[in-house]
């Protein structure tokens, strides 16, 4: 199984400023084989970003995803109010599915 | 716009079934398009992805649970259900209902229920 490990555990920021979130993979599934979901207390989860870097639908282009392999980042280029939430990370390139623990980015 | 909504016991008791069922509106599960999947989140940690039917029935389960789910779908009320055996207190979690496009390569999840916290308690 593919363990993820994201980082940091919590950003502490500002509106306004850039968010970069890290997610490792244990090992390599499948290159681009990747998600970021956004996650807030008491709603659904958000499907923010597949295959690594491709917006989901109605997703702001503030958001972005990158990486291949076993590095993957999703960046918030200016956070807004309503970007303050959990950020998960999902590989689905080999079974089973497996999520990040989750980097949580509260407001500084 | 697809909704996934969860119902079923909030409070289980040790070694008897976590029944519970996602009903889907917005959309028909009977699409050749989506595979209906269950995810479960322990009180402050990650997700659990624990398995998904398609609508004919087919199903695939995470290999840690799979002596004791069970998945199944009802076409005829646009709902899908997932059955624990065997619960412990290590089963208590917040269960989520969600959908995965059915193309080349997914297995990404585009939309998911609210999730309903059940307890494993006697």
């Amino acid at each position: 199984e593919i363990v993820l490990t994201q980082s940091p555990g919590t950003l502490s920021l500002s509106p306004g400023e850039r968010a970069t979130l890290s997610c490792r993979a244990s090992q390599s599934a499948s290159s681009t084989y990747l998600a970021w979901y956004q996650h807030k207390p008491g709603q659904a989860p958000r499907l923010l970003i597949y295959d690594a870097s491709n917006r989901a639908t109605g997703i702001p282009d503030r958001f972005s995803g990158s990486g291949s392999g076993t590095d993957f980042t999703l960046t918030i280029s200016r956070l807004e109010p309503e970007d303050f939430a959990v950020y998960y990370c999902q590989q689905y390139g080999s079974s089973p599915w497996t999520f990040g623990q989750g980097t949580k980015v509260e407001i500084k | 716009q697809v909704q996934l909504q969860e119902s079923g016991p909030r409070l289980v008791k040790p070694s008897q079934t976590l029944s519970l069922s996602c009903t889907v509106s917005g959309g028909s599960i009977s699409s050749n398009n989506y595979y209906w999947n269950w995810i479960r989140q322990h009180p402050g940690k990650g997700l659990e992805w624990i398995g998904y039917i398609y609508y004919t029935g087919s199903t695939y389960y995470n290999p840690s649970l799979k002596s004791r789910v069970t998945i199944s779908v009802d076409t005829s009320k646009n709902q899908f259900s997932l059955k624990l055996s065997s619960v412990t207190a290590a089963d208590t979690a917040i269960y989520f209902c969600a959908r995965e496009p059915n193309v080349a390569g997914a297995g990404f999840f585009d939309y998911w229920g609210q999730g309903t916290l059940v307890t494993v308690s006697s």
